[in-house]
């Protein structure tokens, strides 16, 4: 089974911090995507890599940025976290878009 | 642009009762992919179910199904004896087809399932 770990499954953060969310797939998939949840809005996608080095923004990239250095690994960074940057973020992979997304468990930040 | 409308912000069903999720969609797309994900509260979201537009026949995994209208742009999810696990949140997805140009699936809002025992 393909295996999708984000690093932290809650995290704390001050106003102003550099904030890194890590994702890490084991099943060389080329693309790889960073989701938004708040409820009544749904899943937002934030960005997307579909190769090392590649990046496309998403609906909402407004405060973030990402890296992807190696293929199994995306990260997401806030650059400098606000509390409306407080979110559900999920991480997930998949080897073409019209297959199934396979999810990590996802990282509760809260910005205080 | 693409978009995906669920109707219902929350639902609930009696224990081995049948439930339906709408969603309806918004493209001028004619190859796409659709999709019900189901997000527990342990968070691990999971794929349910998956339709391609080119394909008549309804998809149906065991107890899922789904009532794919493509010209009313409807794609509603049927629940038949639910069970206490199937609660959860479930969001419909649209997806463009291979070489469609797009990378990415759009998400509904997602609706809330409640199964009483």
């Amino acid at each position: 089974d393909v295996k999708v770990t984000q690093s932290s499954r809650y995290l704390v953060k001050r106003t102003g911090e550099k904030v890194f969310l890590e994702c890490v797939q084991d099943m060389d998939h080329e693309n790889m995507f960073w989701y938004r949840q708040d409820p009544g809005l749904g899943l937002r996608l934030i960005y997307f890599s579909y190769d090392v080095k590649m990046k496309e923004k998403g609906d909402i990239p407004e405060g973030y940025s990402v890296s992807r250095e190696k293929k199994e690994r995306f990260s997401l960074i806030l650059e400098s976290a606000s509390t409306n940057q407080t979110s559900m973020y999920l991480c997930a992979s998949t080897q073409v878009t019209f297959s199934p997304l396979h999810f990590g468990n996802g990282t509760r930040l809260t910005v205080t | 642009a693409q978009t995906v409308t669920q109707s219902q912000p929350e639902m609930s069903v009696q224990e081995a009762e049948t439930v339906t999720l709408s969603c309806t969609y918004d493209t001028s797309e004619s190859d796409y992919y659709l999709f019900w994900y189901k997000q527990p509260p342990s968070r691990q979201m999971i794929l349910v179910i998956r339709q391609e537009a080119y394909k008549q026949q309804n998809a149906t995994e065991n107890r899922f199904s789904v009532n794919f209208q493509k010209a009313a742009k409807s794609f509603s999810l049927k629940i038949s004896d639910s069970q206490l696990g199937d609660a959860a949140m479930y969001f419909c997805a649209y997806s463009l087809g291979p070489g469609g140009g797009s990378e990415k699936l759009v998400f509904g809002k997602g609706t809330k399932l409640t199964v009483n025992p």
